[in-house]
């Protein structure tokens, strides 16, 4: 069956401009996690959706960083005005469940030049 | 202080060797706690639950500890295939990563 699906999977852009990464969750998921990940570095939790909750953001890193999930499913991050420290690897994870397992995406990696 | 505190390691070990992971987590009312594996540039698995009672897997065996707020996760007779990062995750209530483990297992 069909995993967790990220794209872009490589983004090359200039710091300055937004971009945007989209995660197609498994079916039926309820929940629906974006992560960061730098080099060398754990995950850093962003944002977390569960189905029609508030989505908990306590983790977005600035006001530059938002996120949508919309008719429950497809979930879009959103960087504006990028800057060089947001080069990483943007992980999605969806659950079944609230606190269940992480099925996640093979990553986005982004590079600010 | 962080929601989940992890010995970042590294660990390197020989083939046959007993390892232990620690991991702390902050918020009281955790109720799910879990060990994740991650592979150099793929995405992280889950390894195993983690229940109050404490469980094993095979050669993998999970503790939780809720009055000292720490789950641990021992690994006996380690392959060269358990190389890898270990993630401890704790809900808080969103799931969250400690720094990760990494382990490397010599021959």
């Amino acid at each position: 069956g069909a995993g967790v699906s990220q794209s872009p999977s490589n983004k090359v852009t200039e710091k300055g401009k937004d971009v945007e990464l989209r995660c197609d969750p498994i079916s039926g998921h309820t929940a629906l996690y974006w992560y960061r990940q730098s080099l060398g570095q754990g995950l850093e939790f962003l944002i977390y959706f569960q189905g029609n909750s508030a989505p908990d953001k306590s983790g977005l890193p600035s006001d530059r960083f938002s996120a949508e999930r919309t008719g429950g499913s497809v979930s879009t991050l959103t960087i504006q005005r990028t800057q060089q420290e947001d080069s990483a690897v943007y992980l999605c994870a969806s659950s079944p469940q609230a606190a269940g397992e992480l099925f996640f995406g093979e990553g986005s990696r982004l590079t600010v030049l | 202080r962080k929601e989940v505190e992890q010995d970042p390691g590294p660990f390197n070990v020989p083939e046959g060797a007993t390892v232990a992971f620690n991991c702390t987590y902050s918020n009281s009312a955790s109720q799910s706690f879990f060990w994740y594996r991650q592979d150099c540039r793929k995405e992280p698995k889950l390894l195993m639950s983690v229940y109050s009672s404490g469980n094993e897997d095979g050669r993998f065996t999970a503790q939780l500890n809720r009055a000292s707020q720490y789950i641990s996760l021992l690994i006996r007779d380690s392959k060269l295939s358990d190389s890898a990062t270990y993630l401890c995750v704790v809900n808080s209530p969103a799931m969250r990563f400690g720094a990760g483990t990494r382990l490397t297992v010599k021959p």
